[in-house]
């Protein structure tokens, strides 16, 4: 299947500190990239879709000047989480859509957890 | 507000046996769907995706679509330890949106 690299796997930074995560797709073209935040023992909740080229689209809620979003290339999307608080702490997982046969599948990179001390 | 509902569990399923996951959506108008499988601390994984009414077979995996009831399941047969995994149920909303809405996922253990 279609991989999707995230680095890096874990990340623990002081608050106030600005932590960059990024996510490659490593054998095709993902001109669209989601960001997702999960906490412990609930489900992936959508903060963002990254548009090559383009600015980011957040989902309500999601503050863009704290999540900084950068789709410079067809293979790499970053996301930024600026002046980093504990409550930022969270596990972090990128995606990309995947074009195929019976439609377009997300691919999931493996994840950033994030702790803020 | 789109959901996707899932019971959280834990299911609790000999080995050998048939597990049935279950997921209620609420917006109609959904295309597609998804059931990814997660474990503790990984990132999800997808299993199967359906997008027509009906039995989609992979494998010991079985995704079942009933557009009209906005219901959609997971069976797994021959159930092995080693599906003892979070499973979410994750759709994609009707009107051109791209992200998928996940529902909380459903705990499965399978019992030795």
């Amino acid at each position: 299947g279609a991989v999707v690299s995230q680095h890096p796997s874990r990340v623990i930074c002081k608050s106030g500190t600005s932590v960059k995560i990024e996510c490659r797709s490593l054998d095709f073209q993902a001109t669209t990239m989601f960001w997702y935040r999960q906490f412990p023992k609930k489900s992936l909740m959508l903060m963002a879709t990254s548009n090559e080229g383009s600015k980011a689209t957040y989902e309500q809620g999601v503050e863009k000047d704290k999540f900084l979003i950068n789709h410079a290339s067809l293979t790499l999307s970053t996301l930024t989480v600026t002046s980093a608080h504990p409550e930022d702490s969270s596990f972090y997982i990128c995606s990309a859509r995947v074009p195929g046969r019976g439609g377009e599948k997300l691919f999931f990179g493996s994840g950033t957890q994030l702790s803020v001390l | 507000q789109k959901e996707v509902e899932q019971n959280s569990g834990p299911l609790s399923v000999p080995e050998g046996a048939i597990a049935s996951l279950n997921c209620t959506y609420s917006d109609r108008g959904s295309q597609s769907f998804f059931w990814y499988r997660q474990y503790s601390g990984k990132s999800p994984e997808l299993i199967m995706f359906i997008y027509s009414n009906g039995d989609k077979e992979d494998g010991r995996f079985t995704a079942q679509l009933n557009k009209a009831s906005q219901y959609v399941s997971l069976l797994i047969r021959d159930s092995q330890p080693s599906d003892s995994a979070t499973y979410l149920c994750a759709v994609r909303p009707g009107g051109g949106a791209d992200g998928l809405t996940f529902g909380k996922g459903t705990h499965l253990i399978i019992q030795p």
